[in-house]
């Protein structure tokens, strides 16, 4: 079983609706959470960055933390074909090594 | 803020010659990188871990005499490529620790012909 499990997708969602992306993890010792959105050939870009369970909202993202059930989730409202990309959760413990889910492919369509 | 700057953004190479990628934190000091490679459509795989001033550790199944890390200075961290072979071709992308999470930089494809 893998650390961090997250559906590869793909995923294609009209233009304006709200995309639920998801991840699980094993491993109670991961204390941060992360999001980052990935375009094609390109380095990760964070998105929201997250240490307790709860919401967390910037903008049209808001991240969910829920550590009881080991599952963590980002929500897009009002998507735009902008969002289009690879979201990759990410965590980390006491290492200080991330370790990722294998990234959920978005398409919004106009 | 908080900004890595990574050199080149692609390279070709032929088989057989090394290649050297830089990345270099811009506007923070960076105590420790992480070098990590990515196939396509597949999520990223740390290759080792890079600490300012001592030797880096590698992953497990990652050869060190192949991929060299070198970390001289807190803002300067390098990953050099040796006898590369078109196996090795791949995306490479640094990362570096900031006060709310990690930055990375924008990757470097290699391609050996």
């Amino acid at each position: 079983q893998k650390e961090v499990e997250q559906d590869p997708g793909p995923l294609s969602v009209p233009e304006g609706a709200i995309v639920s992306l998801n991840c699980t993890y094993s491993n109670s010792a991961f204390q941060y959470f992360m999001w980052y959105r990935q375009y094609s050939r390109k380095g990760p870009e964070l998105l929201m960055y997250t240490y307790s369970s709860g919401n967390k909202e910037d903008g049209r993202f808001t991240a969910q933390v829920d550590k009881s059930s080991k599952y963590i989730s980002l929500f897009i409202r009002d998507s735009q074909p902008s969002d289009s990309a690879t979201y990759l959760c990410a965590m980390v413990g006491g290492n200080e090594k991330l370790t990722f889910g294998t990234g959920t492919r978005l398409t919004i369509i106009p | 803020g908080a900004v890595v700057s990574q050199h080149p953004s692609w390279v070709i190479c032929k088989s057989g010659t090394s290649v050297k990628i830089e990345c270099r934190s811009l506007d923070f000091q960076a105590t420790t990188m992480f070098w990590y490679r990515q196939f396509p459509k597949q999520s990223l795989m740390l290759m080792a871990t890079s600490n300012e001033g001592s030797k880096a550790t590698y992953e497990q199944g990652v050869e060190k005499d192949k991929f060299l890390i070198n970390h001289a200075s807190l803002t300067l961290s390098t990953l050099t490529v040796t006898s590369a072979h078109p196996e090795d071709s791949s995306f490479y992308i640094c990362s570096a620790r900031k006060p709310l999470g990690y930055t990375f930089g924008s990757g470097t494809r290699l391609t050996v012909v």
